[in-house]
């Protein structure tokens, strides 16, 4: 079946224009998940949504950043005013449900910010 | 906090051998799940494999296998025969199941090399 996509893969932007990064997760998928990895480094956790609701953005850097999953599957992560440091890969995955379930991961986008 | 740390920057193999990935872990909770994930050239996370901590048995998906040392809170991977096909970036995860849901702790990765 189709795995997790994400669009744009890549993204360039000039300081301080907004963005919008898109993920759709594999259908069913209750969990949906957004890390950020900077070059060089592991994933960060950013935010988490069960269904519609996100239960945790506890990782968003800023009040720059903002998710959103309106209908429970497709989620946007919006990043405004974009900085130098907002430079990274912005990776997604979803999960079925249970706290056991592995996360599949969609490509990422990497957004690099001029 | 919980932590992950992959003390190897880079490792490298002879096509054909086994290599090992280390992995260390920190956590004061009782249930956790330990993963290991491969990153390619192309940005895809793609999932090794899997280990709950109240498996008795070690994991094995293939040609992998996860060393799990609980008491040493040690979670290495083993790939065994390698292939040409394995040079990638290695991520070592643990989950944070604290808020009912597994946010994954990431380490910071070890790049692999296999030379023919």
């Amino acid at each position: 079946g189709a795995g997790v996509s994400q669009s744009p893969r890549y993204k360039v932007a000039k300081r301080g224009q907004d963005v919008a990064l898109r993920c759709d997760p594999i259908s069913g998928h209750v969990s949906l998940f957004w890390y950020q990895q900077a070059l060089g480094q592991g994933p960060e956790f950013l935010t988490y949504f069960q269904n519609e609701a996100q239960l945790d953005k506890s990782g968003l850097p800023s009040d720059r950043f903002f998710a959103e999953r309106p209908e429970g599957s497709v989620s946007t992560l919006k990043i405004q005013r974009t900085q130098q440091e907002d430079s990274a890969v912005y990776l997604c995955a979803s999960s079925p449900a249970s706290v056991t379930d592995t996360q599949y991961f969609g490509p990422g986008t990497r957004l690099t910010v001029l | 906090a919980q932590k992950i740390t992959q003390t190897q920057p880079g490792m490298f193999v002879q096509e054909k051998e086994a290599v090992t990935l280390d992995c260390t872990y920190d956590t004061s909770d009782q249930s956790y799940g330990l993963f290991w994930y491969k990153q390619p050239s192309s940005g895809e996370m793609i999932f090794l494999i899997y280990q709950g901590s109240y498996d008795e048995q070690n994991a094995t998906e293939g040609r992998y296998s996860l060393n799990f040392q609980k008491a040493r809170k040690s979670a290495n991977l083993v790939i065994s025969a390698s292939q040409l096909g394995d040079s990638a970036m290695y991520f070592c995860a643990m989950s944070d199941n604290s808020g009912g849901y597994n946010k994954l702790i990431f380490g910071a990765g070890t790049r692999l090399a296999v030379h023919p």
